[in-house]
């Protein structure tokens, strides 16, 4: 079956930096995607991965291994406003989105 | 502006009374689709469309109908609805594209008594 796999809630303080891990097993890949959702509201794009690598995007960072299902998304310089869930969604061969079920991240002053 | 327009934003209403939610979106984009986030349970794809008249089920698709007459709407209908649909119903939108990603509306919360 296809599975995405990510921590369901992490803590962190203001002004450090964060990881949050997803791996996944889908059937074939078309990419990875990050979103970010704050509580009662639409989930908004962060970030897409399809090579491997690391991806940079202001404090937001995305890494990605194919060969081993692995994704992180990385937040530096974490500001309050950064609390909120964090899904991580694979495109599968049928050009099919899974979501996985989010981190719900909490930044402490 | 770009964006994907629902409507209810919230709901309230009794089992087996018909309702209808609205989805439109403004970027002329191909593929459409409905989830329904539960808590500990995320995003969960009800029906979803590729194109104009050409939809399919999702996961879930049990008790939803859709259409796609036009490209800019995609409706979700509960003919029946019963209070498991109790839930926070999400529209998407993006283009054609493995690099697309899904642009969503605003919500709309449904409580089925």
């Amino acid at each position: 079956g296809q599975n995405i796999d990510q921590p369901t809630e992490m803590t962190a303080t203001e002004g450090a930096i964060v990881q949050i891990n997803c791996t996944y097993q889908t059937s074939g890949f078309n990419g990875l995607f990050w979103y970010q959702q704050h509580a009662g509201e639409a989930p908004t794009f962060l970030s897409y991965n399809v090579l491997d690598g690391l991806e940079e995007k202001g404090r937001f960072s995305s890494f990605l291994s194919r060969s081993k299902g692995y994704s992180y998304l990385l937040l530096k310089e974490l500001q309050m406003k950064d609390s909120a869930s964090y899904l991580c969604a694979v495109r599968d061969q049928d050009d099919k989105i899974i979501f996985g079920k989010g981190t719900r991240l909490h930044i402490l002053p | 502006e770009a964006q994907v327009t629902q409507n209810p934003r919230y709901l309230i209403t009794v089992t087996g009374k018909k309702l209808t939610v609205t989805c439109s979106q403004n970027m002329n984009h191909e593929y459409m689709s409905w989830y329904r986030q539960d808590p500990g349970l995320g995003l969960r794809q009800i029906y979803y469309s590729m194109n104009v008249e050409v939809t399919d089920k999702g996961d879930v698709p049990e008790g939803y109908k859709v259409s796609r007459k036009e490209k800019r709407n995609f409706p979700l209908i509960l003919e029946s609805p019963s209070p498991n649909q109790t839930s926070l119903y999400f529209c998407a939108s993006r283009r054609q594209g493995n690099n697309q990603p899904q642009h969503f509306g605003d919500g709309t919360r449904l409580s089925i008594l």
